[in-house]
């Protein structure tokens, strides 16, 4: 699976939109990125993922750059619990559906 | 709800004495995966079970195995852990199939301490 590159961290204001950025120069064709997160003392949870059109879910939307190269994972009005380590992955529509974890972005959120 | 649930939420072992550690289903997905995730560390798999095809990560050491006896349930022994086998330890499923759209269900984790 290709790699991504998120920041180690970010903070936002409670109340206010989240921008999480994620790069991934090397993505493929096929390969789907998805975002996970991850909340203090918790397993992860999957959050929303695409292919090439924008998202969106109850969670969150993605914005997929028109080239695949990045995408944005956006939190509409951040809250308390929103606070977490959020996972970019890409997943090959070939592979047998390893997730392989990144560093992860460090999403704290203040009231 | 239908769910992953992890049992125990904390263990604790000595070190050398065989531990396992139990996951169950009830979403009927066809993947089982446990993961190793170490303090202030991402989560890393160590392998998986598609159906009752059994898939092993490369660098996962032989001192973890897995069993799963059906479609619900799935252990993950370690033979002698040691005091680096100390994490969170997370099972996870998926349906399969779909590939790149494959989405995961976590459980809670279990804690293990190794003394």
């Amino acid at each position: 699976d290709a790699k991504t590159t998120q920041p180690n961290s970010m903070e936002s204001n409670e109340e206010e939109p989240v921008h999480l950025p994620c790069n991934h120069s090397t993505i493929s064709g096929t390969d789907y990125i998805h975002w996970y997160r991850q909340l203090p003392s918790q397993g992860p949870e999957y959050v929303i993922h695409g292919l090439t059109s924008n998202v969106n879910n109850r969670m969150a939307s993605l914005a997929i750059a028109e080239d695949r190269k990045s995408s944005t994972l956006i939190l509409h009005r951040a809250t308390l619990r929103d606070a977490a380590v959020y996972y970019c992955i890409l997943r090959d529509s070939g592979s047998q559906g390893n997730l392989i974890f990144g560093k992860g972005t460090k999403l704290s959120v203040k009231p | 709800d239908a769910m992953v649930i992890q049992n125990p939420r904390y263990q604790v072992t000595q070190f050398g004495k065989p531990v396992t550690l139990s996951c169950s289903q009830t979403l009927n997905h066809n993947v089982m995966y446990w993961y190793q995730q170490k303090s202030s560390q991402a989560p890393k798999l160590l392998f998986h079970y598609y159906d009752k095809d059994f898939n092993n990560e490369a660098d996962t050491p032989d001192n973890f195995q897995s069993r799963r006896p059906n479609t619900s349930f799935c252990f993950l022994d370690i033979r002698s852990p040691g005091l680096g086998d100390a994490a969170m330890y997370l099972c996870a499923t998926s349906r399969g199939g779909g590939r790149g759209k494959d989405t995961q269900y976590f459980g809670p984790g279990t804690r293990l301490t190794v003394l």
